[in-house]
């Protein structure tokens, strides 16, 4: 069975600082892992997803994650954020080997930028 | 345009009283999904569906039902609701490949008095 932890319930941060949003996960399996973010009034949608290869993978609007293996994690980071960037940023993982391909998911992480 | 949607968005009902919430997507994905979100406990899963008439329980299946008789639609069914149903509904799809994204519909925002 796996599981996901997110650290932090709310971070607040100012506008154009930088953010790292905390994900641990416990598997004893091989896992693929994703970060999802769900604006105000809206579903889900997929940020990045970390499936093989390069440990950093990046999305198209300045976020990235690093998969740490050895200490089971994949932190969502961005440099500088914006305004538009508040929201609930939700970590999760499935098994690779099942192909039914359920999503679990962590307790969600309140990004609050302020101006 | 590619989308997931689902209907009601908001709903209001009393104990007992028999719902169904629709879920309808129009990409031909094969995988469809239903999830209650609660606050602390992030996204848990309620029931999928591999494909047409293939269907199986997630996490939290008890008062819950689903049928999939067509590829596009993954209906709700709550026979009975309780109070401890009143949630945010979300329903989601992918292709049949394990890897892909899983889209999310805009949720169903459910209260049982």
């Amino acid at each position: 069975a796996q599981s996901v932890t997110q650290l932090d319930s709310q971070v607040p941060v100012f506008e154009e600082a930088p953010v790292e949003l905390r994900c641990n996960y416990s598997s004893s399996v091989s896992v693929y892992l994703f970060w999802y973010v769900q604006y105000p009034n809206q579903g889900l949608q997929l940020l990045l997803k970390y499936l093989s290869g390069s440990t950093l993978v990046e999305s198209i609007n300045g976020f990235e994650a690093e998969f740490n293996k050895s200490q089971t994690s994949f932190h969502l980071r961005k440099p500088s954020v914006h305004i538009s960037d508040t929201a609930e940023y939700f970590c999760a993982v499935s098994d690779r080997r099942n192909q039914g391909g359920k999503l679990i998911f962590g307790q969600g992480t309140e990004l609050s930028v302020k101006p | 345009e590619a989308q997931v949607t689902q209907n009601p968005r908001y709903l209001i009902t009393v104990t007992g009283k028999k719902l169904t919430v629709t879920c309808s997507q129009n990409m031909n994905h094969e995988y469809m999904s239903w999830y209650r979100q609660d606050p602390g406990l992030g996204l848990r899963q309620i029931y999928y569906s591999m494909n047409v008439e293939v269907t199986d329980k997630g996490d939290v299946p008890e008062g819950y039902k689903v049928s999939r008789k067509e590829k596009r639609n993954f209906p709700l069914i709550l026979e009975s609701p309780s109070p401890n149903q009143t949630s945010l509904y979300f329903c989601a799809s992918r292709t049949g490949q394990h890897t892909d994204t899983q889209y999310f519909g805009p949720g169903t925002r459910l209260t049982v008095l």
